[in-house]
């Protein structure tokens, strides 16, 4: 079975700065995909970005960046110029293009600082 | 585009009631979840639909839990009888593509269970 493994319960950045949230994870299949979401205090989950397993490239969108370490097994996002509006729990959550299952991590509670 | 449309939003009852929840997903999304949030957890699959064929349903407590996915569209999400541990937020979610494992998220049903 896959695990997600989310080993910051919660963090803090002050406004306009970067922060960085871990994630690892551990699967024995080769094909798979990586995302973060974001949930706010309103409860929707929103795709924040996804990484596929094969692409050696580390996604990018906007403010938003990973550092996609596969041998290490590590999924980390970085926020650049953070905003008072990315304040909420995130999560990292792995999908097995074999499994089909989208498996989560217990999220990190990240609070930006004005 | 509408997005997955879950109802009610709020759920407060006793102990040994029942309860039902809705999903409407995206239009032409094939692959539906429902998703349980333990306050502080990430979400958990509780089941997984292609079509109105039920692909995962392992980690769902039959005992006491059912769901439905008439005609391949609506679904829905019951409980009886409810206990104290099954206060959290129901999720559904959907996707277009089963394979990348993008799903789109409805705001969530949370329940409490007094």
């Amino acid at each position: 079975a896959q695990t997600v493994t989310q080993s910051q319960p919660e963090m803090s950045v002050q406004e306009a700065e970067t922060v960085t949230l871990s994630c690892t994870y551990d699967t024995s299949e080769s094909d798979y995909y990586l995302f973060w979401y974001k949930q706010p205090p309103s409860r929707q989950m929103i795709l924040v970005i996804r990484q596929e397993a094969y692409k050696q490239q580390n996604a990018t969108e906007n403010r938003f960046s990973v550092n996609f370490q596969k041998a290490a097994k590590s999924f980390s996002l970085k926020i650049s110029d953070s905003q008072l509006g990315d304040a909420a729990m995130y999560f990292c959550a792995y999908y097995g293009a074999g499994s089909y299952q989208l498996t989560f991590g217990k999220g990190t509670k990240l609070s930006v600082i004005p | 585009e509408a997005g997955v449309a879950q109802s009610p939003r709020y759920k407060i009852i006793e102990k040994r009631q029942s309860v039902a929840f809705w999903c409407n997903p995206i239009s032409g999304h094939a692959t539906l979840y429902w998703y349980q949030q333990i306050l502080g957890q990430g979400p958990k699959l509780l089941i997984q639909f292609q079509n109105n064929g039920v692909v995962d349903d392992s980690q769902l407590p039959k005992d006491r839990f059912s769901a439905e996915r008439l005609k391949g569209v609506d679904s829905t999400l019951k409980i009886q009888p409810a206990k104290l541990e099954d206060s959290a937020v129901y999720l559904c979610a959907s996707s277009l593509v089963r394979a990348t494992g993008e799903l789109f998220f409805g705001e969530g049903s949370r329940l409490t269970v007094l």
